[in-house]
């Protein structure tokens, strides 16, 4: 059973500091690995996406990756409240015969920036 | 925005009814991946399309069932609707599969009375 765990949260964070979101993933064979923000009642949008392992960085967010360890995290700086929503840890992984196994998502955090 | 439509935005239906929602994908994409959200949880996938064929599909019955159009426009259509079918349904679009980004539309909220 493919399983992805988050933390649900809330996270309560003030505003300009760092806020770090962390994710766990048990299937190995996991190949791409994605950080969606829902905004509560609209769909999911993307904000970061990171393949291989070590940190990718994208204005105030960065990803990390470690296969090793099967965890991937998203650290956002200077958090606005803005940044209040729900982040999903998305994970996919190429199914060997060519078909798609679609992304596995954990439930989400709910991240909360204080004014 | 982008660039992904779905219609209708909500929908309320009764126990054993049918339904189509619709999604139209970005322009130059060619794979559409349909998920069910319920409230508090993530999306769920249900299948996806790659130029018109099902390419893949997570754990749900026959009764949910899709459709891709050759302008790669696709269809959910779910029958013999139950209570706890009641979520959002999300259309994603993406150049391809594997690891190629999928993007979200707005998705159609349906209630099963």
């Amino acid at each position: 059973q493919k399983e992805v765990e988050q933390n649900s949260g809330p996270l309560s964070v003030p505003e300009g500091a760092i806020a770090s979101l962390n994710c766990t993933y048990s299937d190995r064979g996991s190949q791409s690995f994605f950080w969606y923000r829902q905004y509560s009642g609209k769909s999911p949008e993307l904000i970061m996406s990171i393949y291989s392992n070590g940190d990718k960085e994208d204005g105030r967010f960065t990803a990390q990756l470690n296969k090793a360890s099967q965890y991937v995290s998203l650290l956002i700086r200077d958090s606005q409240p803005s940044d209040s929503a729900t982040y999903l840890c998305a994970v996919l992984r190429v199914s060997s015969g060519g078909g798609a196994d679609g992304l596995t998502f954990g439930k989400g955090t709910h991240l909360i920036i204080q004014p | 925005e982008t660039g992904v439509t779905q219609s209708p935005t909500h929908l309320i239906k009764t126990r054993g009814q049918q339904v189509t929602l619709r999604c139209s994908s970005q322009s130059g994409h060619n794979t559409v991946s349909w998920y069910q959200q319920a409230l508090g949880q993530g999306p769920q996938f249900i299948f996806q399309y790659y130029r018109e064929e099902e390419n893949g599909r997570g754990n749900f019955p026959p009764r949910f069932s899709g459709l891709q159009f050759p302008n790669y426009s696709s269809e959910l259509n779910v029958n013999a609707l139950e209570l706890d079918d009641s979520a959002l349904y999300l259309c994603a679009s993406s150049l391809g599969t594997g690891g190629y980004i999928q993007y979200f539309g707005a998705g159609t909220r349906l209630s099963v009375l």
